[in-house]
């Protein structure tokens, strides 16, 4: 069964840190996806990243950066130079092969984010 | 495009009443989802839909829970009768393909059961 884990409930920090979210994933599947989204106070959820399992390459988009590390089965996120606009609950999620696992995307407990200015 | 569409935006009912909410999922997507968020629970996948036919349902908490995609363009999520313990954030959310693609999430429906 498919499981995502994101052990840190909150985290504190202060404008100009870098912080990095952990995402533990477990699954049976060699085909795979995981997700990235933030859901900032105004309580939407937004897409920030998608990456498949055959894809071990880091992603860097601006601020952002991800790390996928299939030997640890973890897709950490990090985020360079924190603003107060990147206040939010930000979630893992893993989707699995839709031939065996179908459509679903199962999402962590999230991780909430406090930049202070 | 408008993005995906919820309504209503808040929603507070006496128990036992009958709710029904609404979503307009993005034009082409071909799947959609209901999701629940709480507190305790985080978010929970209700049922998801393909090409409006609905694939999974293993997720509705209860039979009072219950889908309907009648076009691909419109879902309801009906609860009946309505519980306090059903008080939650509802999320619609589409996507288009069948390869995992991300999803496309609604502001969500807050729902207050008194």
């Amino acid at each position: 069964a498919q499981k995502v884990t994101q052990a840190q409930t909150e985290i504190s920090v202060v404008e100009k840190e870098d912080v990095t979210l952990d995402c533990v994933y477990e699954t049976r599947d060699t085909t795979y996806y995981l997700f990235w989204y933030k859901q900032p106070p105004s309580g939407e959820l937004v897409f920030l990243i998608r990456r498949n399992s055959f894809d071990e390459q880091n992603e860097i988009s601006g601020r952002y950066s991800w790390n996928f590390q299939k030997s640890t089965s973890s897709f950490n996120f990090t985020i360079t130079a924190s603003q107060v606009v990147d206040s939010a609950v930000y979630f893992c999620a893993l989707s699995e092969d839709p031939n065996t696992g179908g459509f679903k995307t199962i999402f962590g407990a999230g991780t909430r984010l406090f930049v202070k200015a | 495009d408008a993005g995906v569409i919820q309504s209503p935006r808040h929603e507070v009912t006496e128990m036992g009443q009958e709710v029904t909410l609404r979503c307009k999922p993005i034009s082409g997507h071909n799947s959609l989802f209901w999701y629940r968020q709480t507190m305790m629970r985080g978010l929970e996948l209700l049922i998801y839909f393909n090409n409006n036919v609905p694939i999974d349902d293993s997720g509705m908490p209860e039979d009072r829970f219950s889908a309907k995609m009648p076009n691909a363009s419109f879902s309801t999520l009906k609860i009946q009768p309505s519980e306090p313990r059903d008080s939650a954030v509802y999320f619609c959310a589409s996507s288009f393909g069948q390869l995992n693609t991300e999803a496309f999430f609604g502001q969500g429906t807050r729902l207050t059961v008194v």
